[in-house]
């Protein structure tokens, strides 16, 4: 029933090394997906976002990759610095649909990078 | 500029009384959602509002979840006969244009919901 998946609740990382959170879907209609980061007592964030059309993006420290085959995205973090430790959500959308941008969000993963 | 702001930030409420959640979105933004984060889950789908009115509901609950948006701004989130299972963080999100999907949500910090 939960059609975007992250399977991994936690994460815990040392500074200046990698960080990769993952995320699966399991809705075929997906074509859009997105990265959100959410720290304590804020609303969620935009961090990064990648087209089907693609299977990477890369913002700065921030990598996205897409394997439609496999139905699987993750968020690469390189260098990993102290101020990412957050909340990751991962969410999805059939853009070229009409869902108005109804996101479907991942449960999300806790990030600790490590000074 | 302000960003999307929510009120109350906490509300505690008895089961069976009626709670109103109040969202400012942006100001400009056209495109408004309600989303809702429950206790280790991800954020669910509520309601998204095209200026004043709600081309899509079809993820509020129950009956009992309502929302109305005024003036192409403020939106109210109205949850009557409160229940335990209401119980969670409700997030506002707004986005510049309506309908597009890629339109990037900027969300409110949240109005956490405890229903004794």
């Amino acid at each position: 029933d939960q059609q975007v998946k992250q399977n991994s609740p936690s994460l815990s990382v040392q500074e200046g090394r990698i960080s990769i959170l993952n995320c699966d879907y399991t809705n075929s209609m997906f074509d859009y997906f997105l990265w959100y980061k959410k720290y304590p007592a804020e609303g969620p964030t935009f961090l990064i976002s990648i087209s089907s059309i693609k299977d990477k993006n890369e913002d700065g420290r921030f990598t996205v990759f897409l394997n439609k085959s496999a139905k699987h995205l993750s968020l690469h973090i390189v260098p990993s610095q102290p101020g990412d430790s957050a909340v990751y959500f991962c969410a999805a959308d059939n853009a070229g649909g009409t869902s108005y941008g109804k996101l479907t969000f991942g449960q999300g993963t806790i990030l600790t990078v490590h000074p | 500029g302000a960003g999307v702001s929510q009120s109350p930030s906490n509300k505690v409420t008895e089961k069976g009384k009626d709670v109103e959640l109040r969202c400012d979105p942006i100001s400009g933004h056209t495109a408004l959602y309600w989303y809702r984060q429950s206790l280790g889950q991800g954020l669910e789908f509520l309601i998204y509002f095209q200026g004043n009115s709600a081309p899509d509901k079809s993820g509020l609950p129950s009956d009992r979840f309502s929302a109305e948006r005024t003036g192409g701004s403020v939106s109210t989130l109205t949850i009557q006969r409160t229940q335990q299972e209401d119980s969670a963080v409700y997030l506002c999100a707004s986005s510049l244009l309506a309908g597009f999907s890629t339109d990037t949500q900027y969300f409110g910090p949240g109005t956490r919901l405890t229903v004794l």
